[in-house]
């Protein structure tokens, strides 16, 4: 499967707990962005990362949210003390490129989502 | 604030139909206007356009910007009911970040 990989797909937490959220991107691509999609709402960004770096992280949560792209392994999306608000489905996407002068390389494919239920 | 805003909300047609699926756009650095099909999982990429009048096709699908007026519409042919999903429109600026609207919810009938 070439795709962008997400696991797990589904994750349950209590309030309090910790969630750790995973991204492998499709093969070649190096440029990741993590979405959120609360119930009956759109898609909203919350970060996007290069290989070790955080490029735009404007729309994460202030506290208990993070990410990282090791240099090897998946991105990671981590929430700390999770709380009801948090549930949500959360997609990853991947882009070969990051030009930001709409190449079809900077084009972002999804993976399949984690879908978070926080009890 | 970026917006980007999607319309009609959802609608229901029969197969055979054409449906017109509308997406306006306010984002600053505007580069791009993408449309993706969700089902049940993840959203599949269907059209980037960059470029003002020039129509993307794919089948029975088409899009069309236009950057002066700031919209998109994103047309289906002949629908099937496989054509059921969410659309999935999205302003790409610079810097990479999409916002996306609030998506039409699109039933094909038999």
């Amino acid at each position: 499967n070439a795709g962008v990989m997400q696991n797990p797909r589904h994750l349950v937490r209590r309030r309090g707990q910790e969630a750790r959220l995973r991204c492998s991107p499709m093969k070649g691509h190096s440029h990741v962005y993590w979405y959120r999609q609360l119930p009956e709402e759109g898609l909203k960004f919350m970060v996007y990362l290069q290989k070790e770096n955080i490029i735009d992280e404007s729309g994460m949560p202030k506290e208990r949210f993070s990410a990282e792209f090791p240099k090897e392994g998946p991105s990671i999306l981590r929430i700390q003390q999770v709380v009801r608000g948090d549930s949500a489905a959360y997609f990853c996407a991947s882009s070969q490129t990051g030009t930001g002068v709409a190449s079809s390389t900077d084009t972002q494919y999804f993976g399949p989502g984690t879908r978070l239920t926080v009890l | 604030e970026d917006k980007v805003v999607q319309s009609p909300l959802s609608l229901v047609v029969h197969e055979g139909d054409t449906v017109t699926l509308n997406c306006s756009y306010e984002v600053t650095n505007f580069r791009s206007l993408l449309w993706y099909k969700q089902e049940k999982k993840a959203p599949t990429f269907l059209f980037m356009l960059t470029s003002s009048g020039i129509e993307k096709k794919s089948g029975r699908l088409s899009s069309i910007l236009d950057k002066k007026e700031l919209f998109s519409i994103l047309n289906i042919t002949a629908t099937q009911t496989g054509d059921s999903a969410i659309y999935l429109c999205a302003a790409q600026a610079a810097g990479n970040k999409l916002t996306f609207g609030g998506g039409t919810r699109v039933l094909v009938k038999p």
